[in-house]
């Protein structure tokens, strides 16, 4: 079966612009996860969707960004008035139901770039 | 909260030769461990994982690794290096300290493979 996609897969925009990432997790799988890799900060998780809730959204970096998932299934990560730190590849994953133990696994990332 | 220390950013290997890439974690509670691997330009994928079971896991692409509880310690080994394993590899703790899972990577080590 198809694996998670996002999209774009590249994203170049201005300072201060709004942009919208898209992904879209493996079919029946419950856990959705957002994490950030930039080169200053590594990997780090932003935040965490079981069906369309996410119980704790203190992941995000600022009140700039904001997550949503709709219908279980395809999530959106909105990004408002971007800065030049908003830069790096942003990563979804999902798991079947969100259990320690069991794999997440990812899609291939969106490449931002703010000018 | 649980964590992972990779030790050497770079590791530089002969094609041929034996492959050591070491983790250390932190965990007040028996950890479930992970090793990710991102090819250039790719997205992550799961090389192996431990949840408990057998102490020694194997692994895709001849990869394996050993969890060490004495010495915390969950190190990927390969006994016989292939250009095709460069690339950036990532220990992995999945930590329920937030009430529910998510991924807190290690910092990543680049596996450089000359012929």
């Amino acid at each position: 079966g198809a694996g998670v996609s996002q999209s774009p897969s590249n994203k170049v925009t201005e300072k201060g612009k709004d942009v919208e990432l898209r992904c879209d997790p493996i079919s029946g799988h419950t856990a959705l996860y957002w994490y950030r890799q930039s080169l200053g900060q590594g990997l780090e998780f932003l935040i965490y969707f079981q069906g369309n809730s996410a119980p704790d959204k203190s992941g995000l970096p600022s009140d700039r960004f904001s997550a949503e998932r709709t219908g279980g299934s395809v999530s959106t990560l909105t990004i408002q008035r971007t800065q030049q730190e908003d830069s790096a590849v942003y990563l979804c994953a999902s798991s079947l139901r969100g259990g320690q133990r069991e794999t997440q696994y990812f899609g291939p990332g969106t490449r931002l770039l703010v000018l | 909260a649980q964590s992972v220390t990779q030790l050497g950013s770079h590791v530089s290997v002969s094609e041929g030769a034996l492959v050591l890439l070491r983790c250390n974690y932190s965990s007040s509670v028996p950890p479930y461990l992970f090793w990710y691997v991102q090819y250039p330009n790719q997205g992550l994928q799961l090389l192996l994982k431990y949840t408990s079971a057998a102490t020694l896991v194997k692994g895709i692409n001849g990869f394996e690794a050993e969890f060490k509880k004495s010495e915390t310690s969950f190190h990927l080994t390969k006994p016989s290096a292939h250009m095709s394993d460069a690339a950036e590899y990532f220990c992995v703790v999945s930590d329920i300290s937030a009430g529910y899972s998510t991924l807190t990577f290690g910092k990543g080590t680049m596996l450089l493979v000359s012929p």
